[in-house]
């Protein structure tokens, strides 16, 4: 079993729609969860970060986060073209290494 | 702000040259940065970790020696790719970390994508 699991998708989403990405972890002593933006042919961009369980908001994006089901998943409401990127859910497990998974490419349809 | 720069941002060079990469925290000390690398459609994978003033940890499977990483100061971190091959062509990403308790967040360079003619 990977460590950090995605779709992969492609996932496709007409604009103005939520777009909902899944990830589930393997460690159970995992601390900390990102969520960052890949473009094609750049470096991640962080997007959201989240500790607690429960939800995170910051402004068209929503972390959720359940460490008793080992998953944490990110909304975009009113999805826009622009948003079109691979979505990479990262996890610090208890050796404090950050893990990746191997992200959900998201399209937004205009 | 948080920003992380790298250079060159590209590099192409002959078989067997060696290759540095710098990595920069423009606006915050890091006290831990990390070098990934990145193949096409694949996700990041860590290959080292490396502490101000310490030597790196690498992970399983990446040579130490091929891979030269120094950390000399908090804003400051180099990879040299040595005697580099065709195979070592890649996507080469730094973050940095300030490493505060609780929030371990990590902050990407743009990358530096390597080729090896």
């Amino acid at each position: 079993q990977k460590e950090v699991e995605q779709n992969s998708g492609p996932l496709s989403v007409p604009e103005g729609a939520i777009a909902s990405l899944n990830c589930t972890y393997s460690d159970r002593g995992s601390q900390s969860f990102f969520w960052y933006r890949q473009y094609s042919g750049k470096s991640p961009e962080l997007i959201m970060s989240i500790y607690s369980n429960g939800d995170k908001e910051d402004g068209r994006f929503t972390a959720q986060l359940n460490k008793a089901s080992q998953y944490v998943s990110l909304l975009i409401r009113d999805s826009q073209p622009s948003d079109s990127a691979t979505y990479l859910c990262a996890v610090t497990g208890s050796a404090r290494q950050l893990t990746f998974g191997s992200g959900t490419q998201l399209t937004v349809l205009p | 702000g948080a920003v992380v720069s790298q250079h060159p941002s590209r590099v192409i060079c002959k078989s067997g040259t060696s290759v540095k990469i710098e990595c920069r925290s423009l606006d915050f000390q890091a006290t831990t940065m990390f070098w990934y690398r990145q193949f096409p459609k694949k996700s990041l994978m860590l290959m080292a970790t490396s502490n101000e003033g310490s030597k790196a940890t690498y992970e399983q499977g990446v040579e130490k020696d091929k891979f030269l990483i120094n950390h000399a100061s908090l804003t400051l971190s180099t990879l040299t790719v040595t005697s580099a091959h065709p195979e070592d062509s890649s996507f080469y990403i730094c973050s940095a970390s300030r490493g505060q308790v609780g929030t371990d967040t990590q902050y990407f360079g743009p990358g530096t994508r390597l080729t090896v003619l």
